[in-house]
């Protein structure tokens, strides 16, 4: 079975200061990974995925994500947070047939200016 | 817009009655997925389609709850002799998938409130 575990229900960061929202995995096969961001009353819309290419992804909005499979994590990183990325976000990892995907309870960022 | 799209977006309900939600997905994708979200947690996963094969159904989907998905386009989700514990958003989601995993699009949520 695949689980997802995100450290951290909420996050509050400054304007322009780094955001790192954690995100460790469970998974007995070689996993997919992906975030997604999800605003007020908005569907979720996908960030970035990692499907065993490289291990540094970029994906929209400047947000990056590395896999470790050593640690069995996919952290998501922005170096300058932007008032506009306040919102939740979720981890997911899914199987490679794609079946579906299993989330973790999410984490709010908000942004202070 | 192409969108994935749910109707109704709202809907409050008196317990123990039935509901049903439509979700109308990408044009040519070829997956379709149920999720149910409440408040505080990540999506769960209830059930998925390939064309009109409901392939998987979560143990979270009791049987006062059924998926169609007839011809292989929108499908609906209907919930019968509703729950106070039903009360969530239900998210659908369609992908177009060839051998590996398609990315998810997902709509904006029916947001189901039974009283």
């Amino acid at each position: 079975a695949q689980s997802v575990t995100q450290l951290g229900s909420h996050v509050s960061v400054s304007e322009g200061a780094l955001v790192l929202l954690r995100c460790n995995y469970s998974s007995s096969v070689p996993p997919y990974l992906f975030w997604y961001v999800q605003y007020p009353n908005q569907g979720l819309q996908l960030l970035l995925k990692y499907t065993s290419a490289a291990t540094l992804v970029k994906g929209i909005n400047g947000f990056e994500a590395e896999f470790k499979k050593s640690e069995t994590s996919f952290h998501l990183t922005k170096p300058s947070a932007h008032m506009s990325d306040a919102a939740e976000y979720f981890c997911a990892v899914s199987d490679q047939g794609g079946n579906k995907l299993v989330f973790g309870a999410g984490t709010i960022l908000r942004v202070k200016s | 817009d192409t969108g994935v799209s749910q109707n109704p977006r709202h809907k409050i309900t008196k317990r123990g009655q039935n509901v049903t939600f439509r979700c109308d997905p990408i044009s040519e994708h070829n997956r379709l997925y149920w999720y149910r979200q409440t408040l505080g947690q990540g999506p769960e996963f209830l059930t998925y389609f390939q064309n009109e094969a409901q392939l998987e159904k979560s143990r979270l989907l009791s049987d006062r709850f059924s998926a169609e998905r007839p011809k292989g386009s929108f499908s609906t989700l209907e919930i019968q002799r509703t729950e106070q514990g039903d009360s969530a958003m239900y998210l659908c989601a369609s992908s177009f998938v060839r051998g590996k995993t398609g990315e998810l699009f997902f709509g904006e949520g029916s947001r189901l409130t039974v009283l």
